[in-house]
């Protein structure tokens, strides 16, 4: 089945401890995404990749870290997480590139930062 | 550059239409529509392309207009299964950088 999976789907951890939020999608799309989601403001972009190795900065980018090095796996790094940085977290892949084509969105994942 | 939608809510008896509005203050390349349902994932309705290509997969339509950087979405005859969240989204002119705006809530009673 097609899918982009995440984990964790819920998290709660404490002000300061690295987490790592993975991210994988089984469709072989170039383009991945990772979203917040947070009341009263919608899905806001944190990162983007075009491929293996070129990623970039959405809209949100402060205090979250990720890389690609395989096409498949998009992960979501916090080196020292806030509570700022508690929300919804979605990841989304896209075949070709993101601007003109569908997303294809992971389940999501629940942080609270305590 | 986060598109603005309008309305913020509406309610809806089954059976009744809607428009939902979205626009943006920078130039639109295209417009992606979706839905989500409460505690899931969003999920995908349709884009329109400048140009006017159309790319969708359910029997729902929406329009673009590229001068007024403008896209409206319309329901028709609604069904108790649109209930939930609907999100225009833009790409910026790279094509790279993605913006969802902040959201309509739907709500369809018997």
């Amino acid at each position: 089945e097609a899918q982009v999976t995440q984990n964790p789907r819920y998290l709660i951890t404490v002000t300061g401890k690295k987490l790592t939020v993975t991210c994988s999608q089984n469709m072989n799309h170039e383009y991945m995404s990772w979203y917040r989601q947070d009341p009263g403001l919608g899905l806001r972009q944190i990162y983007y990749s075009m491929n293996v190795e070129v990623t970039d900065k959405g809209d949100v980018p402060e205090g979250y870290k990720v890389s690609r090095k395989e096409k498949r796996n998009f992960p979501l790094i916090l080196e020292s997480p806030s509570p700022n940085q508690t929300s919804l977290y979605f990841c989304a892949s896209s075949p070709g590139q993101g601007a003109t084509n569908e997303q294809f969105f992971g389940p999501g994942t629940r942080l609270t930062v305590l | 550059q986060q598109p603005v939608q309008s309305p913020q809510a509406v309610i809806l008896r089954e059976g009744e239409d809607a428009v939902i509005n979205c626009s943006s203050s920078k130039a639109l390349y295209s417009v992606h529509w979706y839905r989500q349902k409460h505690g899931e994932a969003p999920v995908f309705l349709m884009i329109l392309l400048k140009g006017g290509e159309q790319k969708g997969h359910e029997k729902i339509s929406a329009s673009f207009n590229e001068k007024k950087q403008q896209s409206s979405l319309y329901l028709t005859a609604s069904q108790l299964s649109y209930s939930g969240t609907y999100f225009c989204g833009t790409a910026s002119n790279t094509g790279n950088q993605f913006y969802f705006g902040t959201g309509t809530s739907l709500t369809v009673i018997p």
